[in-house]
């Protein structure tokens, strides 16, 4: 079962512009983490956030976690073409190992 | 460099044949993890291995078979009972599994199986 859920599906916009993308889970979590994956590779890691926390930044990459609504955003502002790719949220359930479980992705288009 | 290699990168199988996805990493991971990929879907696990001659079926592992018996390899064998193997197939690792503690996984560039 996937229990993250990401939203939009699917995000198209301009090159500058910032993004923003969505992931609602079920259960508690222990931390949940970003990955992105451009067409056809393997999946890359961006950040990861621990349950006490509410934000984390890297780079143009900006994270918000809100265990209350169980929901996480990420945002990447002045986008680039090179963006262009999949999302992905995983959470890693709470409670001894238990293994994480990745939403459905969204999919972002940045136009040049 | 450190990295995860997924061979081949493409893979036919016929009606009635297994055939074997091989996952390698010299990361020195102690956990690796297969997952199935179908087009504009997420990533469903189908086994992982927390260490050496250990593993654990995933949501999806029926069809499927793996072994562990060196830390850095992880191979996945698509039988033929599993009637539905067109897929991308990505390999993964972690660090050490502590309870509480799922660290990052770094993936391979997976596999495309496909059916003749």
């Amino acid at each position: 079962s996937q229990q993250g859920e990401e939203d939009p599906q699917a995000l198209s916009i301009q090159e500058g512009e910032n993004a923003t993308m969505n992931c609602s889970y079920k259960t508690s979590i222990n931390n949940l983490q970003w990955y992105r994956q451009n067409s056809g590779r393997g999946l890359v890691h961006l950040i990861l956030i621990r349950s006490n926390e509410r934000e984390k930044h890297s780079g143009r990459l900006r994270v918000t976690l809100d265990t209350s609504k169980k929901s996480s955003s990420l945002l990447i502002t002045a986008s680039r073409a090179a963006d262009t790719a999949s999302y992905f949220c995983a959470t890693a359930p709470s409670g001894g190992y238990q293994k994480v479980t990745f939403g459905t992705g969204t999919k972002l288009q940045v136009i040049p | 460099d450190g990295g995860i290699t997924q061979s081949p990168k493409y893979l036919f199988r016929k009606e009635g044949q297994n055939v074997t996805l091989s996952c390698e990493q010299n990361l020195n991971h102690d956990a690796m993890y297969w997952y199935r990929q179908d087009p504009g879907q997420g990533l469903r696990l189908i086994y992982y291995s927390q260490i050496v001659n250990d593993f654990q079926k995933g949501d999806i592992a029926e069809g499927y078979s793996v072994s562990r018996e060196k830390k850095e390899s992880f191979p996945l064998t698509v039988t033929s009972a599993q009637k539905n193997p067109t897929a991308f197939y990505l390999c993964a690792s972690s660090g050490t599994v502590r309870a509480n503690s799922n660290q990052p996984q770094h993936f391979g560039d997976g596999t495309r199986l496909s059916i003749l």
